[in-house]
């Protein structure tokens, strides 16, 4: 079974604050992250992915990854009310008899407040 | 515009009753999923698909098949629904079915009565 896990929250944090979400995997041979958005009502939408070790940032998000711990984390610079959403963290399924296959954790519910 | 479309947005079906979810994807990706989002369970896969003509189970595949006849088309059926299934069905695609991120639908919300 593989697992991915997050802190459930709710994570609060005030804005213009860094917010930090972290995700641990089980499967050491994962090659692939993503990090989806979800607002209340809607659809999972990509904000980030990230395959390599280290960070990777685009704009106010900054994605990290640290293999050998297996640990990947999203950082949120400047938090506006608006990123009040629910992440959820994805992991790709490693083998060809899985190709595509990600593994959701249950997600971490996040609140900036003003 | 491009994406995933999916109908119903909502319904409400008798127990015992077939219901087929529509997807269709007008971005040409292979891989097209179907998950099911149930609070404090997260996102769980029923099927998938990996190219047109191909199908594979997910991790609650019991009680729903696909079919994959084109690149553009994924639906799920309910062959005979039971309140279990009452949830947020959520269809996604992605380019090749390896590294590629996943694309979502805005969902289907399913009750079972």
């Amino acid at each position: 079974q593989k697992e991915v896990e997050q802190n459930s929250g709710p994570l609060s944090v005030p804005e213009g604050a860094i917010a930090s979400l972290n995700c641990t995997y089980s499967d050491r041979g994962s090659q692939s992250f993503f990090w989806y958005r979800q607002y209340s009502g809607k659809s999972p939408e990509l904000i980030m992915f990230i395959y390599s070790n280290g960070d990777k940032e685009d704009g106010r998000f900054t994605a990290q990854l640290n293999k050998a711990s297996q640990y990947v984390s999203l950082l949120i610079r400047d938090s506006q009310p608006s990123d009040s959403a629910t992440y959820l963290c994805a992991v790709n399924a490693p083998g060809s008899s899985t190709l595509g296959r990600l593994y959701f954790g249950r997600g971490t519910q996040l609140t900036v407040w003003p | 515009i491009a994406g995933i479309t999916q109908a119903p947005t909502s319904q409400i079906l008798a127990a015992g009753r077939r219901m087929t979810l529509r997807c269709t994807q007008d971005m040409r990706h292979n891989a097209m999923y179907w998950y099911r989002q149930d609070l404090g369970l997260g996102l769980r896969l029923i099927h998938y698909s990996n190219t047109a003509g191909t199908t594979g189970k997910g991790e609650v595949p019991d009680g729903y098949s696909v079919s994959r006849a084109n690149t553009d088309d994924f639906p799920l059926t309910l062959a005979s629904a039971v309140p279990s299934q009452t949830s947020v069905y959520f269809c996604a695609s992605s380019e090749v079915g390896g590294d590629e991120p996943q694309h979502f639908g805005d969902g289907t919300r399913l009750s079972i009565l």
